[in-house]
């Protein structure tokens, strides 16, 4: 069965740093989504796009976050500097066209992130 | 805008008893609704939908009815299982404008199922 990659599963480091999370979607889904996820709560969405294009990335702090799907294919999200706050679960998902009367996402296993 | 209200935790529950995780949804569309599982360490797990009023989402012995009525929709199981111990997160999808939209989760309700 198809399934969303992470990359990497776990990630740790200091504030003020870089970091990159990189997704693979299930292969043919146009729509990507990054999700954030703190713990003890739902995920929350950060960016979604169809295809290479941003659909909605309102929630997404483009101080310090960037994301792209240059290819609409894999997606990479990036964090400069990294500050103790963002410390969370990053999810991608990602979905096909209108099945059944919704859009069903698929999640990856996510990529933790620990900022010291 | 769309919010997503469910039971706080932790529930926990010895094994073969009944479950039910109360969810509620505020929208101003028809949105489509969720349940979605998270085990340990791992990403989320779509466990049934419902997509219009009076459907009725169920896989591996849950269910859940969708209730345009009282906005709801509760997850249910008759009898759980250890292996049950897990969050759950009730979600809606809001796609009013025919493309696909983003998910709105609730807190999540960790379950715990003892021997």
């Amino acid at each position: 069965e198809a399934e969303v990659a992470q990359s990497p599963r776990y990630k740790i480091t200091e504030k003020s740093q870089a970091v990159a999370f990189w997704c693979d979607p299930i292969s043919g889904h146009a729509t990507l989504y990054w999700y954030r996820q703190i713990l003890g709560q739902g995920p929350e969405l950060l960016v979604q796009f169809q295809d290479e294009s941003v659909v909605d990335d309102s929630q997404l702090p483009k101080d310090r976050f960037s994301a792209e799907r240059l290819k609409g294919v894999d997606s990479t999200l990036k964090i400069q500097p990294a500050e103790l706050g963002d410390s969370a679960m990053y999810l991608c998902a990602s979905s096909l066209e209108w099945t059944s009367g919704t859009y069903e996402q698929y999640f990856g296993p996510g990529t933790r992130l620990t900022v010291t | 805008g769309d919010s997503v209200t469910q039971m706080e935790g932790p529930v926990t529950l010895s094994e073969e008893a009944c479950l039910t995780i109360n969810c509620t949804y505020t929208a101003t569309g028809y949105p489509s609704l969720f349940w979605y599982v998270q085990y340990p360490g791992e990403g989320l797990q779509l466990l049934l939908k419902a997509t219009k009023a009076d459907d009725k989402g169920s896989n591996k012995g849950f269910e859940a009815t969708y209730r345009k009525e009282t906005t709801s929709f509760h997850l249910e199981k008759g009898s759980v299982q250890v292996s049950d111990s897990a969050v759950y997160f009730c979600a809606l999808s809001d796609p009013r404008t025919g493309t696909a939209s983003k998910l709105t989760f609730g807190t999540g309700t960790r379950l715990q199922v003892t021997l």
